[in-house]
């Protein structure tokens, strides 16, 4: 699976969108872009994923630039309860049982 | 809305005790996974398990581990002796088969294991 680069944290004053970027410059043809996030050592949550089109969700929107290098997670108003860290991860579709490579990910704080 | 459950929540052991960790996927789920996070570290890894069988697994998974489907609804972590390094937050996730939207993994609120 290709490797993201995401920024280690961010800021975001509540109410505002939080606008989270990932690098992924070698993703193949084939690979995804998942979203997770994880809220004080809670299990991972499930947000979005997308191949090229961009998404959206009752959580969130996905933004995949067309060249598929780069994306944006963007949480359009963000609460004090999307405090988080957050993680860009991509990884191919197929049947097999392959498993989520997690990173460092974002740490998002939203500010009252 | 359909979770996966794990229990217990907290589990406190003695080094070389035998631990084992309980988990219910979602019902119709085929793919079964562990995962750890140390505490302060990046969640990874164990092991991936499916049609009765393990499919993948990360060195971290050694000996030590086994993982188990013993009826139709619960999937079981066991540590056969437990060492200080084992304590962590353990995370069951699971997830569907048959098309992209049914890859998605949910995880479970994790166990954390704490070996003294």
């Amino acid at each position: 699976d290709a490797k993201t680069t995401q920024p280690t944290s961010m800021d975001c004053a509540e109410g505002r969108a939080a606008n989270l970027p990932c690098n992924h410059s070698t993703i193949s043809g084939n690979e995804y872009v998942y979203w997770y996030r994880q809220i004080h050592s809670q299990g991972p949550q499930y947000i979005i994923h997308g191949l090229k089109n961009n998404e959206t969700n009752e959580m969130a929107s996905l933004i995949i630039t067309e060249d598929r290098k780069s994306s944006t997670l963007i949480l359009p108003h963000a609460t004090l309860r999307d405090t988080a860290v957050y993680y860009c991860i991509v990884r191919a579709y197929n049947n097999a049982g392959n498993m989520l490579t997690f990173g460092g990910g974002t740490r998002l704080m939203v500010k009252p | 809305e359909p979770e996966v459950t794990q229990t217990p929540s907290h589990q406190v052991t003695q080094m070389g005790q035998e631990v084992i960790l309980r988990c219910v996927p979602i019902s119709n789920h085929l793919y079964f996974y562990w995962y750890r996070q140390i505490l302060g570290q990046k969640v990874e890894f164990l092991v991936s398990f499916y049609n009765n069988e393990i499919s993948e697994k990360s060195e971290i998974f050694d000996d030590q581990f086994s993982v188990e489907r013993p009826d139709g609804s619960n999937f079981t972590l066991k540590i056969r002796s437990t060492k200080l390094e084992d304590s962590a937050m353990y995370f069951c996730a699971s997830r569907g088969a048959g098309g992209i939207n049914q890859e998605t993994q949910y995880f479970g609120p994790g166990t954390r294991l704490l070996v003294l």
